[in-house]
């Protein structure tokens, strides 16, 4: 199975701070790789798609970079909305799709 | 609409039985590949199952296949989760999702239900 790595696992930054997590898959997963958001008590929200997509809807501070086995989802300019634990997802191979263990962020 | 709406959760003890319901609405269900995924309390997300559109091809995670049961009904619009031999580490909020295409994106999901497993 394809082990993905994130981190950190969690993040303390504030407003308007530019933040970046990372992501990196145990063998080359080309840019089959998701990115969602997690909310508290809410389901996860799919925001970038094979690496580098933006979902619909989803604001332009939000950018996904990356291929092979290392990635990148970083916001600029964060916002207190975007208070929330976000997680990769790899589908190159499957079964099984693999998560990330998330990143925590939080409002410093 | 469009929306996924899981039920079933409940309290069971270990060994027990439960089956989980997702219906669809607002889109084309029979078209879509669809998933269960669960999170146990505190913690990350954990792929478990995995249907075919038609329902004829199925993928189980290792720590639950033998035990559960991916299953849908595409005129009712709805998929199904049988769980068997419940363990306490199954403990968790399911969630189904749609795939957008057939690899493992998941662009819709539900508000997930919550299974305790508990003596």
């Amino acid at each position: 199975d394809i082990q993905m790595t994130q981190s950190p696992s969690s993040l303390s930054a504030s407003v308007g701070d530019t933040v970046t997590i990372t992501c990196q898959a145990s063998q080359d997963i080309s840019v089959n790789l998701n990115w969602f958001q997690q909310k508290p008590g809410k389901a996860p929200k799919l925001l970038v798609y094979h690496a580098s997509n933006l979902e619909t809807g989803v604001p332009s501070r939000f950018s996904g970079g990356g291929s092979g086995t290392d990635f990148s989802l970083t916001i600029s300019s964060l916002q207190p909305e975007d208070i929330a634990t976000y997680y990769c997802q790899q589908y190159e191979n499957l079964p099984p799709v693999t998560f990330g263990g998330g990143t925590k962020l939080e409002l410093k | 609409q469009v929306q996924l709406v899981e039920s079933g959760g409940a309290l069971v003890k270990p060994g027990g039985s439960l089956r989980l319901s997702c219906e669809a609405s607002g889109l084309t269900f029979r078209a879509y590949f669809m998933t269960w995924i669960r999170q146990a309390p505190g913690q990350g997300l954990e792929w478990v199952a995995y249907i075919s559109s038609s329902g004829t091809t199925m993928y189980y995670a290792d720590s639950v296949r033998g035990r559960f049961t991916i299953s849908r009904d595409n005129d009712k619009s709805s998929l199904f989760l049988q769980m068997n031999s419940l363990r306490v580490d199954d403990t968790a909020v399911y969630y189904c999702a749609r795939d957008i295409g057939t690899t493992g994106n998941f662009d819709l999901w539900g508000q997930g239900t919550l299974v305790t497993v508990s003596p």
